[in-house]
């Protein structure tokens, strides 16, 4: 079945530190996955997608087939940073558009 | 543009009565998805539509739960009757096109606000 793991409720680090945010998946096809971000008081939106390879906001994710990992980064945390993210994943078997969604982590950049 | 509009944000009922959500989507999208989010998880998929046909209902709970996407535009998700086990923010959100076909967003969804369910 396919499943979203992020192992992490809350991840807390100081401005200007580097941050990896967790996710690990479990699918049988080849994946497509996402990353979502949610500010304080905002809706839910999308921040990066694995197929466009790009860097929003100084974060980057990479594909890890092998691990079946998709774990976000960034080298310099920033306050403005601190939001709920989650991973998701593409239930892509059948042009359904289904996302199946991680638990979540809470990202704190202290000052 | 408004995004995804969704009301109420907030409702508060006991338990046993019934409640209505409200979602309208970006204009021109013709897929609506409704999601339940219970404190601390991520987002569940309650319901699909594409335009105005249900095309995944298959995690709705169908002894109390009702969608419906009459015009293939706004939609509606109904509980009846409402219990405890209810309480969550209920997501509304939208996109163009489905995953699987050449230039569609593939994977991005437009999420409105979201619902705020509390079962007294």
């Amino acid at each position: 079945a396919q499943r979203v793991t992020q192992p992490e409720k809350l991840l807390s680090v100081f401005k200007g530190a580097p941050v990896e945010l967790k996710c690990n998946y479990s699918y049988s096809g080849s994946p497509e996955l996402f990353w979502y971000v949610q500010y304080s008081r905002q809706r839910l939106q999308l921040l990066l997608r694995h197929i466009s390879r790009e860097s929003i906001k100084g974060f980057t994710a990479d594909l890890n087939k092998g691990e079946t990992s998709f774990h976000l980064k960034k080298p310099f945390a920033q306050e403005e940073d601190s939001a709920m993210y989650y991973c998701a994943l593409l239930h892509g078997s059948s042009n359904t558009g289904k996302l199946i969604f991680g638990q979540g982590t809470t990202l704190q950049v202290k000052p | 543009e408004a995004g995804v509009v969704q009301s109420p944000r907030y409702k508060i009922i006991e338990k046993k009565q019934p409640v209505a959500f409200w979602c309208n989507p970006i204009s021109g999208h013709n897929t609506l998805y409704w999601y339940l989010q219970n404190l601390g998880q991520g987002p569940e998929l309650l319901i699909r539509y594409e335009n105005e046909e249900a095309v995944d209902d298959s995690q709705l709970p169908k002894d109390r739960f009702s969608a419906e996407r009459l015009k293939g535009v706004d939609s509606t998700l109904k509980i009846q009757p409402a219990e405890l086990g209810d309480s969550a923010v209920y997501l509304c959100a939208s996109s163009f096109g489905t995953s699987g076909r050449a230039g569609s967003n593939t994977g991005e969804l437009f999420f409105g606000e979201g619902s705020r369910l509390t079962v007294l």
